[in-house]
């Protein structure tokens, strides 16, 4: 299809482990966000990427969170030492450039940190 | 302080009704949007319906409707004939003027179950 991907789907690490989360957004979208979301709650924001510029990494937990968009298209979250209260859904989203409205998300990486 | 409230943590109604889904925001700016997601149990958030702070008129989406009460700082979204597929998360989600791209604050979320 043609919507955002993202992968896996789910994964499970053990406490320590780094993990590395991918997103594909949708050909020719210029915005590229990406969004944790805890089990009973609303997403919050992460990180923003026009094209490959990290234009804002204020929703970032810690340093042990980092994103990247090299050639900007496809996107990496990455987390090291990976905490329980890293648990949570990874949501991808991307959109044109611009204020004029939603955004298109992907169906979210399911962390597990045991 | 939370920025987006939606007081209703989970809403029930009948196929074909009208449910109306509550949302009141916080803001300090003139310059405003407000969202309305759906995020069915698959995971997928899905965009619904926009508002401006500007917009003079409520926004309309097919069977979605925003009521926007700009004084009441309220955005409540309103589906008409409910369909069992409506069954699913909703979420209230608002971006302030101070950026230039849709960076959104999100709400807690609605859960609204559609009953045959």
């Amino acid at each position: 299809g043609a919507g955002v991907s993202q992968s896996p789907r789910y994964k499970v690490a053990k406490r320590g482990q780094d993990v590395a989360l991918r997103c594909d957004p949708i050909s020719g979208h210029v915005s590229l966000f990406w969004y944790q979301q805890a089990l009973g709650q609303g997403p919050e924001f992460l990180t923003y990427f026009q094209n490959e510029a990290q234009l804002d990494k204020s929703g970032l937990p810690s340093d042990r969170f980092f994103a990247e968009r090299p050639e900007g298209s496809v996107s990496t979250l990455k987390i090291q030492r990976t905490q329980q209260e890293d648990s949570a859904v990874y949501l991808c989203a991307s959109s044109l450039l611009g204020r004029s409205g939603g955004k298109y998300f992907g169906p979210g990486t399911r962390l597990t940190v045991l | 302080a939370q920025k987006i409230t939606q007081t209703q943590p989970g809403m029930f109604v009948q196929e074909k009704e009208a449910v109306t889904l509550d949302c009141t925001y916080d803001t300090s700016d003139q310059s405003y949007g407000l969202f309305w997601y759906k995020q069915p149990s698959s995971g997928e958030m899905i965009f619904l319906i926009y508002q401006g702070s500007y917009d003079e008129q409520n926004a309309t989406e097919g069977r979605y409707s925003l009521n926007f009460q700009k004084a009441r700082k309220s955005a409540n979204l309103v589906i008409s004939a409910s369909q069992l597929g409506d069954s699913a998360m909703y979420f209230c989600a608002m971006r302030e003027g101070k950026t230039s791209y849709d960076k959104v604050i999100f709400g807690p979320g609605t859960s609204l179950s559609v009953i045959p």
